[in-house]
Parts: C-alpha cells; sequence; structure tokens
C-alpha cells in the first residue's frame, strides 16, 4: 500500500539558511499534519491542512509557513533557520474525522550547523 | 486542555515475556480516540494500535491489546510474548478533534 512519502530524508543547512521540506499524502488522504520531533522528545504538532486551508495551528515559529497544494501534497517552508530547528519533521495524512489514524511519513532530519 | 501522561520513560521486557504500558490522560471531551505508536530506531512512526471511547471492549490487534479504563483515563498497552522486534519508543497518543497529541513516551528494551 502506498505509504506518505517525505522528501528529502536528511538536509544539512547552515544557520540564517532556508530549507523546503515536501510531503506526498497518502493517495484519497485530504488531511495533512507537520510535526517536529527533536532529539529525545514526543512530536510536536505545528501546523495542518484540510483541502488545502489551514485547518489547526500548534507550535509553529513565525519564521516556518506550510501550505497544501492543488494536487494535496504539502510544503513546509523554514527561513532564518537556527541550530535548535535541528529535528526531525514528520508529515502525517489521513482521512478527515477523529476516527481516521494519522498515518506518518519516514521524516526528514534537518541539521543546523 | 487534553494532556497525556506516561509515567514509565524506560521498561524492560525478557523475550517471551509479557509487558504493560501506562497511559493516563486528561479530557472535558465525550468523543475521543486513543493511540499507541511505536517508534523504533528507525525513527518510523508505526501505528500500533487504537480505541475508540465510546467503545466498551479493548481493542486487540496479535499480540498488542489495551485495556481502556474510561473513568479513571487510563490505557494501557500489554505486549504478550514480546519480541526483539518490540524493542522501541512507544507512544501514547489522544485525537478528540484534528491532530494528535502524544505522551512524553515509553522506550522499551527487549531482553534475549
Amino acid at each position: 500500500a502506498a505509504g506518505v512519502i517525505q522528501s528529502p530524508r536528511h538536509l544539512i543547512k547552515e544557520k540564517r539558511e532556508t530549507a523546503t521540506l515536501k510531503c506526498y499524502p497518502i493517495p484519497r488522504h485530504d488531511t495533512v499534519y507537520w510535526y517536529q520531533q527533536g532529539p529525545g522528545q514526543d512530536p510536536q504538532f505545528l501546523i495542518s491542512f484540510y483541502e488545502k486551508m489551514q485547518s489547526d495551528k500548534g507550535s509553529i515559529p513565525d519564521r516556518f509557513s506550510a501550505q497544501q497544494f492543488s494536487d494535496y501534497h504539502s510544503e513546509l517552508n523554514m527561513s532564518s533557520l537556527e541550530l535548535g530547528d535541528s529535528a526531525l519533521y514528520f508529515c502525517a495524512s489521513s482521512f478527515p474525522g477523529i476516527n481516521s489514524p494519522l498515518h506518518f511519513g519516514n521524516g526528514t532530519r534537518l541539521t543546523v550547523t | 486542555a487534553q494532556t497525556v501522561t506516561q509515567s514509565q520513560p524506560e521498561m524492560s521486557v525478557q523475550e517471551a515475556e509479557t509487558v504493560t504500558l501506562s497511559c493516563t490522560y486528561d479530557t472535558s471531551e465525550s468523543d475521543y480516540y486513543l493511540f499507541w505508536y511505536k517508534q523504533p530506531p528507525s525513527r518510523q512512526m508505526i501505528l500500533v494500535i487504537r480505541q475508540e471511547a465510546y467503545k466498551q471492549q479493548n481493542a486487540t490487534e496479535n499480540r498488542f491489546s489495551v485495556n481502556f479504563q474510561k473513568a479513571a483515563k487510563s490505557f494501557s498497552l500489554k505486549i504478550s510474548d514480546s519480541q526483539l522486534g518490540d524493542a522501541a519508543m512507544y507512544f501514547c497518543a489522544f485525537r478528540s478533534q484534528g491532530n494528535l497529541i502524544f505522551g512524553k513516551g515509553t522506550k522499551l528494551s527487549v531482553k534475549p
């Protein structure tokens, strides 16, 4: 079965640079979520989209923005990167409704040097 | 606000034995779902099992089962016949609206 695809798998950036993470949800899933997981931490919710509109917002810094496109893929744009942004970034997708579990991609590991 | 608490940062089990991971949550919602996710060293997040709050019957998936006590707001995960491949971080998660809210996780080690 098709899974959530994230690219790239690994990304190394320097401080103050920008980064773009991409997420391709499972076909027919119209809801996308972004999570940030620091070393030894639990995943923290950043932002979600339903039918290309932002549906919920968590602890996403103002330096970050995201959008969902007409083909339902999503991109997380991160600017003015800081050392503390080094983390594993997960994208997850689901059908709408709380009974639909979130299916996670393999994550993008971002390292800021 | 909803919270999820996993009080056991680390647990250890002998291969083939049974282990129970604890999770409690706090919410004023009446309709919600609870999940256990497994995160092995590969860091992939894998859904293990889910429970609907309005269902009395505890969910079961092969060697994994839950003990859901709604009144006590408790949602523990039991792993039977533990295998080496069960070694991972286990996250309990709550969902009443959109996103998942995770606990801090329990790191499970399996001894051969």
